[in-house]
C-alpha cells in the first residue's frame, strides 16, 4: 500500500540550531513531494515541493527539504531555526499517477523550536 | 483576492442533525478536495472533484456526499451526523500544473 511515514511526532531544536523533519514514502514510480506547515487554529501552507531535477529543494521561510530516492526519503531541513518555526509540519505524496493531484498525507510532526 | 473560504468555522452539532460544510474558492481551480484532520492521523481525504459536474470517493467517504455544481463551490454534507465525526475538516484546491493544494481554513465540527 502507498504510505508517508513521518517517524517522529515530535521534534525539539533550540533556536539557532539546524532542524530536521524526517519522512520517508513507500510509492513506487517517480511521485511528487511536499511539505506543508500548519500554524495553530490554520490551514496547511505548502512549503516546498519536489517534481524533478535537483535533490536539494529550497522553498519558503529558509525551509529546505532533500530528495534521496534509494532511501525513498523527503527530509525537512534548515540551518537555523527560529522559535516561529514552531508548528506542524506535514510532508505528502503524489504518487505517479494517482489522480488528479490526490495526495497522501502522513501523520504530522509537531516542532518545538525553544528560546 | 481570498483564495478558499470555508464556512462555518466552527460548529456543535447534535448527532443524527443533517450539516452542509460550505467551500468556495476564487482561484478558478479545476480540481477540489475535502479532507478531515484528526490526531494522530494526518489529514485523510474524504471525496474529491476533478472539475465541475463529477465527483470521486477518497480514503473515508462513509457518511459523507459532495457535489460540484459549479467551479467555485463543493460543499461536504453529513446527512446524518455521527460523534465518530467530530474532526476538524480543510477545503482544498489544486491547479494541474502547479502541482500542489492550496488550503481553506478548516471548520471545526463537534458531534455530540
Amino acid at each position: 500500500a502507498q504510505s508517508v511515514a513521518q517517524p517522529e511526532d515530535q521534534v525539539n531544536v533550540a533556536e539557532g540550531n539546524p532542524l530536521t523533519v524526517k519522512c520517508t514514502y513507500s510509492v513506487s514510480g517517480n511521485p511528487y513531494l511536499f511539505w506543508y506547515v500548519q500554524y495553530p487554529n490554520r490551514g496547511l501552507q505548502f512549503l516546498l515541493k519536489y517534481i524533478t531535477g535537483d535533490n536539494l529543494v529550497k522553498g519558503s521561510y529558509g525551509f529546505e527539504a532533500e530528495f534521496n530516492k534509494s532511501q525513498t526519503s523527503f527530509h525537512l531541513k534548515k540551518p537555523s531555526a527560529l522559535v516561529s518555526d514552531s508548528a506542524l509540519y506535514f510532508c505528502a505524496v503524489r504518487p505517479p499517477g494517482g489522480g488528479y493531484n490526490k495526495l497522501i498525507f502522513g501523520a504530522g510532526t509537531r516542532l518545538a523550536v525553544h528560546p | 483576492i481570498a483564495g478558499i473560504t470555508q464556512a462555518p468555522t466552527s460548529q456543535i452539532l447534535a448527532a443524527g442533525r443533517r450539516m452542509t460544510l460550505r467551500c468556495t474558492q476564487d482561484m478558478r481551480h479545476n480540481a477540489m478536495y475535502w479532507y478531515r484532520q484528526d490526531l494522530g492521523l494526518g489529514l485523510r481525504l474524504i471525496h474529491y472533484s476533478n472539475t465541475a459536474g463529477t465527483t470521486g470517493k477518497g480514503e473515508v467517504p462513509d457518511g459523507y456526499s459532495v457535489s460540484r455544481a459549479n467551479t467555485d463551490d463543493f460543499p461536504l454534507t453529513l446527512a446524518s451526523a455521527v460523534p465518530s465525526q467530530t474532526s476538524v475538516y480543510f477545503c482544498a484546491s489544486s491547479d494541474e500544473l502547479a502541482g500542489m493544494q492550496f488550503f481553506g481554513p478548516g471548520t471545526r465540527l463537534t458531534v455530540l
